[in-house]
């Protein structure tokens, strides 16, 4: 059964730093990798997947893969108080059992003003 | 854009009563997910439907049954509650495998 962690569980940063939040995952048949961010009392919401290793930029955020490490990282530059949330990594193989996306138990990151 | 309702938002029951949650979709998404949230461990998949009919066992199924009469909705059913499952119980939807979830706001069930 795929085993996902998260590292820190919490973090506190000053508004403007860089945020980096860790995940590993243990089945190297694992294919698709996200990210997603619920803000307390909402829905989580989606913010970055990736297929490939690598790196993948979008704004603020940077997602980092590597597969032979079992590791990938969600990377926040400029960190603002809006991005105050509990952050969730996700993992899922290929093949059949591709619906199966396997959750950490997040990181909570406070970024105060 | 499309939205996911989850009814009701909140759900009180007594300890070995049958409680039923509801989800409806309206992205037209075939695949629809039942998850739970406890505090402090993540996500754990209970069930989730590729179709119409369809059913599939998570991790978590033991004491919930599901059921998947139209595309748009999926519920969940807790057979016998149990003061122990007192969490955040959230459904999703997705295009298919492997593609982004968009999720539902909650049901947070408490058992007394």
């Amino acid at each position: 059964q795929q085993k996902v962690q998260q590292s820190p569980e919490s973090l506190i940063v000053p508004e403007g730093a860089m945020t980096s939040l860790n995940c590993t995952f243990s089945d190297s048949a694992s294919q698709y990798f996200a990210w997603y961010r619920q803000h307390s009392g909402k829905a989580p919401k989606a913010l970055m997947s990736i297929f490939s290793n690598g790196e993948k930029e979008e704004g603020r955020f940077t997602i980092h893969l590597n597969k032979a490490s079992l590791h990938f990282s969600l990377h926040i530059r400029d960190s603002q108080p809006s991005d105050s949330a509990l952050y969730l990594c996700a993992v899922s193989r290929s093949g059949g059992s591709n619906y199966k996306l396997t959750f950490g138990k997040g990181t909570l990151l406070t970024v105060t003003p | 854009g499309g939205i996911i309702t989850q009814t009701p938002k909140f759900l009180i029951g007594q300890e070995g009563q049958k409680l039923t949650l509801k989800c409806q979709q309206n992205f037209n998404h075939d695949t629809m997910y039942w998850y739970r949230q406890d505090s402090g461990k993540g996500l754990r998949l209970i069930y989730y439907s590729i179709t119409e009919n369809d059913l599939q066992k998570g991790d978590l199924s033991e004491g919930y049954d599901a059921s998947r009469e139209k595309k748009s909705s999926f519920s969940l059913t807790v057979t016998s509650a149990q003061k122990n499952e007192m969490a955040v119980f959230l459904c999703a939807s997705s295009i298919g495998g492997g593609e982004t979830l968009y999720f539902g706001s909650g049901t947070r069930l408490t058992v007394l």
